[in-house]
């Protein structure tokens, strides 16, 4: 079935700083790859997304690039700041298929003042 | 306007017995989809509904069902309790069937002792 991966598992930057968050899926159906930030205790609120007919897509500090050959993705987060401290998850779905996303592992980031 | 509204936030349940989780969606979102998410397994699709239908069902044992009523408001119910079952679980409404603009709700936090 789908597979989704992400790494790392942890990302320490210091503000200001750029982070960047990887993910590779399994499923070349994929077309919908969505990134939710999950605070402690909170839940998932997604900040951003890209479909498979777009290679880059941006959001002031935020930005999101899509290799589909290589079916890759990854998040881009630019002068970082201590409220993006966070869990982030990626995902991946077939949105002509089977209607769920598949997450990957997340990531935690810390960005220290 | 109000977002997806789970119930309760959290649970405390003995091994073998049942339990109900509530999720209302947004006003007006007909489709309500079901995650489970613990530190091991992350985040993994149960079911989705739409429609008072369940449209698709992820990889769990048929302990885990659920329904969706006319107003749209869907329950889950795990029966025969078991320790794995300790898990954050998130609903997820969105306005029609699929993962395109996903909501997800606070979730419950089950524990199963």
């Amino acid at each position: 079935g789908e597979n989704v991966e992400q790494h790392p598992s942890t990302l320490s930057v210091q503000e200001g700083d750029s982070a960047v968050i990887k993910c590779t899926y399994s499923d070349s159906a994929s077309n919908y790859f969505p990134w939710y930030k999950q605070e402690l205790g909170k839940r998932p609120q997604l900040i951003i997304d890209i479909r498979s007919n777009v290679g880059e897509k941006k959001d002031q500090r935020i930005a999101v690039t899509l290799n589909k050959t290589a079916k890759h993705f990854s998040l881009h987060i630019t002068e970082t700041q201590p409220e993006d401290s966070a869990v982030y998850f990626c995902a991946a779905a077939d949105t002509a298929g089977f209607q769920k996303l598949v997450f990957g592992t997340g990531t935690r980031l810390l960005v220290s003042p | 306007k109000a977002g997806v509204t789970q119930t309760p936030r959290y649970l405390i349940k003995t091994r073998g017995q049942q339990v109900t989780l509530s999720c209302s969606p947004i006003s007006g979102h007909r489709s309500v989809s079901w995650y489970q998410q613990t530190p091991g397994q992350g985040l993994q699709f149960l079911f989705e509904y739409f429609s008072e239908t369940q449209r698709n069902k992820g990889n769990f044992p048929g302990r885990f069902s659920g329904r969706q009523f006319s107003n749209s408001r869907s329950e889950m119910n795990v029966s025969t309790l078991e320790l794995g079952d300790s898990a954050l679980y998130l609903c997820a409404s969105s306005l029609a069937r699929g993962v395109d603009g996903y909501t997800f709700g606070s979730g419950t936090r089950l524990t199963v002792v």
